[in-house]
């Protein structure tokens, strides 16, 4: 069945740090590719997503790009802010389907301090 | 900006004992979702729930769970007789908007979530 597997947390960076988590998959198909961040105290939200490959999804100063030869999906940033400290997930969905479960990654847990 | 919104945000229970975890979603979408998340685990799919009945669900969803939307807002998570592992936070989510097509693979839009202690 599908799978998505993230690198290893907690990380725990310096503010102006570059950031990657790294994110693998396995699917049937051209899945959709998602990355949710979760504040202390809130639920799951859509940070940036991706539906093809070699698409990049941006958001928030935060970059992933769809590689369908590698099946991964990492995030990045340049530049990270203390309120970036969350913890962030990988996720994917049944290709182009509307209603599709996403299946999602272990999450990781990031601090940054200043 | 429409949002989900989940009651309660925390629930003790004592095992054995019914438990219903309510959720109104985004009230012009289409699709319902109920996910859990173990403390420590990775988030996991339960159900979705599209045009008044199941569409999905995964091996979790056994007899002791169901789901309803009994008026035009709420969507309910009902669990029979609770178990110490039912131990979990709990996540509704939304998506679909009618027009967009059942192509598009659309953002699934998640309440804060309600943690559930079974005791």
């Amino acid at each position: 069945g599908d799978s998505v597997t993230q690198m290893e947390g907690p990380v725990t960076l310096s503010e102006e740090a570059f950031l990657t988590i790294n994110c693998t998959y396995t699917a049937t198909g051209y899945p959709s590719l998602f990355w949710y961040v979760q504040y202390p105290g809130e639920g799951l939200q859509l940070l940036l997503k991706a539906t093809k490959a070699d698409d990049k999804g941006s958001n928030k100063g935060f970059e992933a790009t769809y590689r369908k030869e590698t099946t991964s999906f990492h995030l990045e940033k340049g530049s990270v802010q203390v309120s970036d400290s969350a913890v962030y997930f990988c996720a994917l969905s049944a290709p182009i389907t509307s209603g599709s479960r996403l299946t999602f990654g272990e999450g990781t847990q990031l601090t940054v301090n200043p | 900006e429409p949002e989900v919104t989940q009651t309660p945000s925390h629930q003790v229970t004592q095992m054995g004992q019914e438990v219903i975890l309510r959720c109104v979603p985004i009230s012009n979408h289409l699709y319902f979702y109920w996910y859990r998340q173990i403390l420590g685990q990775k988030v996991e799919f339960l159900v979705s729930f599209y045009n008044n009945e199941i569409s999905e669900k995964s091996e979790i969803f056994d007899d002791q769970f169901s789901v309803e939307r009994p008026d035009g807002s709420n969507f309910t998570l009902k669990i029979r007789s609770t178990k110490l592992e039912d131990s979990a936070m709990y996540f509704c989510a939304s998506s679909g908007v009618p027009g967009q097509g059942l192509l598009v693979s659309s953002e699934a839009f998640f309440g804060q979530g309600t943690r559930l202690t079974v005791v």
